[in-house]
């Protein structure tokens, strides 16, 4: 089936331990987004990759981020974690940002735990 | 600023009918999005609303009144899975999908 897989599902990391989560798609979609995801709250979108194209958010701390060495792949990066980056990370993927009806597509998300 | 309003939680009994209304205010609009997302998993696409009126897909149907703003999802013959968090998301002028919290649905039998 064509999907969106993360790995690991959770991930435990020591403070200030640089870690990598890793985001791959079988959907051959053109475009893939990282969010940070806090219990109770709206998945907060940190980039996107349309295609090669890497695209910031403004308000994303230069302590996360992200490759796309291929259509398939995607990693984000967090160099230094902190105790407030423990969230839940979303990978979602989309045919075309700009499309009608084009939804996203989410992969289970990875647990990120700092201690 | 951009804002989606959503009430922060729920409850309803298995079986009948819930309305959760949002309501939103964004740099344009292209397109209203309802996800489900249960308690420690990824949202799943549930309904998609670009011009005002009702959509209807099984149990679920998603409303949308562009000229004020608002969506509601609602959702009929309630079952005990249905229990989940329930995020509205609005594509703006950008094509930049703005999320709300979500709103949390508790099921009593």
């Amino acid at each position: 089936d064509a999907m969106v897989i993360q790995n690991p599902r959770y991930q435990v990391t020591q403070f200030g331990k640089p870690v990598t989560l890793s985001c791959s798609q079988t959907l051959n979609h053109n475009v893939m987004y990282w969010y940070q995801q806090k219990s109770s709250q709206a998945p907060k979108l940190l980039f996107h990759y349309y295609d090669k194209d890497f695209n910031n958010e403004a308000d994303t701390p230069d302590n996360f981020q992200s490759r796309r060495p291929n259509t398939s792949f995607c990693f984000l990066d967090i160099r230094s974690p902190g105790l407030g980056d423990a969230a839940m990370y979303l990978c979602a993927t989309s045919r075309d940002r700009r499309g009608g009806q084009e939804t996203q597509y989410f992969g289970p998300g990875t647990r990120l735990l700092v201690l | 600023g951009q804002n989606i309003d959503q009430p922060t939680e729920m409850t309803a009994t298995e079986g009948a009918i819930v309305q959760i209304n949002c309501t939103y205010q964004t740099s344009g609009f292209n397109g209203l999005f309802w996800y489900q997302q249960h308690a420690g998993e990824a949202p799943t696409f549930l309904s998609y609303n670009v011009l005002d009126g009702l959509e209807e897909k099984g149990r679920f149907s998603s409303f949308l009144s562009r000229s004020k703003g608002y969506s509601y999802l609602l959702l009929k013959e309630l079952q005990m899975k249905d229990s989940a968090s329930y995020l509205c998301a609005v594509r703006d002028s950008n094509y930049q999908l703005i999320w709300g919290a979500g709103t949390k649905l508790i099921i009593k039998p």
